[in-house]
């Protein structure tokens, strides 16, 4: 079956510095990846997607790259900022399956 | 962002009311889901409806009854509920084209607190 593995948090970090968030994945099958956002009191947005090895999804800042041979997904930024304490998920989806979350990490930033 | 909209925001409801949760895709798409996020556990996938058809149900209690009257709008009647059912609910919708590789739109949720 699916599943994803995240790095266990939360995560604390100081405004500006650089911040990874590790996840890794077991599918059946070629999945697509995404890193959802969920902030104080929100749904989840989406904030990036691959589709295919080697795909780099990025949005405000936020990279990930589809690493199929080390099966991750890790989600990078170099300055993060205040405006970025929220709940990261990584997720993968494969034809006919569920969408699959990891547990979530928590990021704070501080001033 | 308003593609996914879903009301009301925050209930507090009675274990013995009924109450709706709602939720309206404005991005065209052809299959919807409800979640439940609760505390310290991970999310849990609901029900899942395309085409109006419900085609997964996973093993919800039937005190949750979704509706599902049109691609754009998804309920949750919810009736007799208990306090472990307090949690955000997520509604999602996405476009199935066959692939299985779709993205998930998700609304704000609707808080739930059952005293």
């Amino acid at each position: 079956g699916n599943s994803v593995t995240q790095m266990e948090g939360p995560v604390t970090l100081s405004e500006e510095a650089f911040l990874t968030i590790n996840c890794t994945y077991t599918a059946t099958g070629y999945p697509s990846l995404f890193w959802y956002v969920q902030y104080p009191g929100e749904g989840l947005q989406l904030l990036l997607k691959a589709t295919k090895a080697d795909d780099k999804g990025s949005n405000k800042g936020f990279e990930a790259t589809y690493r199929k041979e080390t099966t991750s997904f890790h989600l990078e930024k170099g300055s993060v900022q205040v405006s970025d304490s929220a709940v990261y998920f990584c997720a993968l989806k494969t034809s006919g399956s569920r969408l699959t979350f990891g547990e979530g990490t928590q990021l704070t930033v501080n001033p | 962002e308003t593609g996914v909209t879903q009301t009301p925001r925050h209930l507090v409801m009675g274990m013995t009311n009924k109450k709706s949760l709602k939720c309206e895709q404005h991005l065209g798409h052809n299959a919807m889901y409800w979640y439940k996020q609760s505390a310290k556990k991970p999310l849990e996938l609901m029900f899942v409806y395309n085409f109006k058809e419900q085609t997964e149900n996973n093993s919800v209690p039937s005190r949750f009854s979704p509706e599902c009257p049109n691609s754009s709008h998804l309920f949750l009647h919810l009736h007799t509920l208990q306090p472990e059912d307090s949690a955000l609910y997520l509604c999602a919708s996405s476009q199935d084209e066959g692939r299985g590789q779709e993205t998930q739109y998700f609304g704000p949720g609707t808080r739930l607190l059952v005293l």
